[in-house]
């Protein structure tokens, strides 16, 4: 089985500062790969960043980066110099990997809704 | 198409009544996804599909809750004997492997009167 945490109900920030999303994980499966996404109000789900569970190194994709700690089960979001559009949910999403129980399920967390403020 | 599609975009039933939603994900996709997201809530596993077939039907809620998916292309989720917490967002999402992101289409909006 496989469970996605996200203890952050909602998180605020000032316009061009740093906010970290948080999001642990939990999976007896070796293989396995994390996913970020943002749902803003209109309802669209926008996939922003990837990491697999054998990268050695943090993903980054333009202003996000995903601070992966393996050994803490955390795949924490930070998205630097915050904008106002970045004001939405967030959601942090696990896909079991080859050879493991929960191979190609999608599983999300219950989200982090960002207010960005001017 | 250029994106996963689904219709109906809004769907209004009465209680009782059974509904399908359809989903067409993108061309080649072989992986193919099922969720359910009441008003600002997660997003609740429902089903998945591999091809054609169900690896994990562990998220439906009840019996009532059925999917298929044919040709490896559309998908059809059919709730029977709807009941008004039923009413939610339904998305679904395809991706072209397992290990690669999942793209989503715009949902479908049940509501149940």
């Amino acid at each position: 089985a496989q469970k996605i945490t996200q203890t952050q109900p909602g998180m605020f920030v000032q316009e061009k500062e740093a906010v970290t999303l948080d999001c642990t994980y939990d999976t007896s499966d070796q293989s396995y790969g994390l996913f970020w996404y943002k749902q803003p109000s209109s309802g669209e789900m926008i996939f922003l960043i990837y990491q697999g569970s054998y990268d050695e190194q943090n993903a980054t994709e333009g202003r996000y980066s995903l601070n992966f700690q393996k050994a803490r089960k955390s795949a924490n979001l930070v998205i630097s110099a915050s904008q106002l559009g970045d004001s939405a949910m967030y959601f942090c999403a696990m896909r079991g990997g080859a050879g493991g129980t929960s191979y190609g399920k999608l599983t999300f967390g219950q989200g982090t809704i960002l207010t960005v403020h001017p | 198409g250029a994106g996963v599609s689904q219709s109906p975009s809004n769907k209004v039933t009465e209680k009782g009544k059974d509904v399908e939603l359809r989903c067409d994900p993108i061309s080649g996709h072989t992986a193919l996804y099922w969720y359910r997201q009441r008003l600002g809530q997660g997003l609740e596993f429902l089903i998945y599909f591999q091809g054609n077939s169900a690896p994990d039907k562990s998220g439906l809620p009840s019996d009532r809750f059925s999917a298929e998916r044919t040709g490896e292309s559309v998908s059809t989720l059919t709730i029977q004997r709807t009941q008004q917490e039923d009413s939610a967002v339904y998305l679904c999402a395809s991706s072209p492997q397992v290990n690669t992101e999942a793209f989503f289409g715009q949902g479908t909006r049940l509501t149940v009167v």
